[in-house]
């Protein structure tokens, strides 16, 4: 039972354009929601983060977007830059510290 | 500042054998957990601790997985006896404090179990 579900695997977007991730949730209690990214033989590091209690938030190139209503967020890259090219995993918080975490997007950024 | 430290990095064995990772936390920091990468499910918590003390361990799979946390500078798990479904990589992370926090990760211990 995937309560924090990425839908697409992979996705590859071309240099300078904006790169938009997916994520949805089942669960109404998650209050809080983060995104990692991940390179390859590395562990994952925190990226971004917003509250239940925000619908946005915004941290240079990297925007994440809250809809509560639908449970869904995205996170949105721009502009986006080779660099980028990770693997992103959404994440929720369910009380306390336990974050439930999606299966991970692949990003490739295209020069 | 050394980050989370994990070993092996590596770790090939054969079925039926015991298989243990081992994780050092950051210092000072409280709260320690076990995670599991696959395909299929990506990043899956099997257990975490606070000072030291087991929380939830709802995600370990079965009773041949277990984890220990004798003191704040370390923690292990086992698997005994391995089988190749348990192939994975294993991250172990830390945290500084109780509530809503970001998790700080190894760099993961790649286990493959022939």
């Amino acid at each position: 039972d995937q309560q924090v579900k990425q839908n697409s695997p992979s996705l590859s977007v071309q240099e300078g354009r904006i790169s938009i991730l997916n994520c949805d949730y089942t669960n109404s209690m998650f209050d809080y929601f983060l995104w990692y990214k991940k390179y390859p033989a590395e562990g994952p590091t925190f990226l971004i983060s917003i509250s239940s209690i925000k619908d946005k938030n915004e941290d240079g190139r990297f925007t994440v977007f809250l809809n509560k209503s639908a449970k869904h967020l995205s996170l949105h890259i721009v502009p986006s830059q080779p660099g980028d090219s990770a693997v992103y995993f959404c994440a929720a918080n369910e009380g306390a510290q336990k974050l439930v975490f999606g299966q991970g997007t692949r990003l490739t950024i295209n020069p | 500042d050394a980050g989370v430290i994990q070993s092996p990095r590596h770790e090939v064995t054969e079925m039926g054998q015991e298989v243990t990772l081992r994780c050092k936390p950051i210092s000072g920091h409280n709260s320690l957990f076990w995670y599991r990468q696959t395909m299929m499910r990506g990043l899956e918590l099997l257990i975490y601790f606070n000072n030291n003390v087991p929380i939830d361990d709802s995600g370990m799979p079965e009773d041949r997985f277990s984890a220990k946390m004798p003191n704040a500078s370390f923690s292990t798990l086992k698997i005994q006896p391995s089988e190749p479904r348990d192939s994975a990589v294993y991250f172990c992370a830390s945290s500084p404090r109780q509530g809503v926090g970001k998790l700080f990760f190894g760099s993961g211990t790649q286990l493959s179990v022939l």
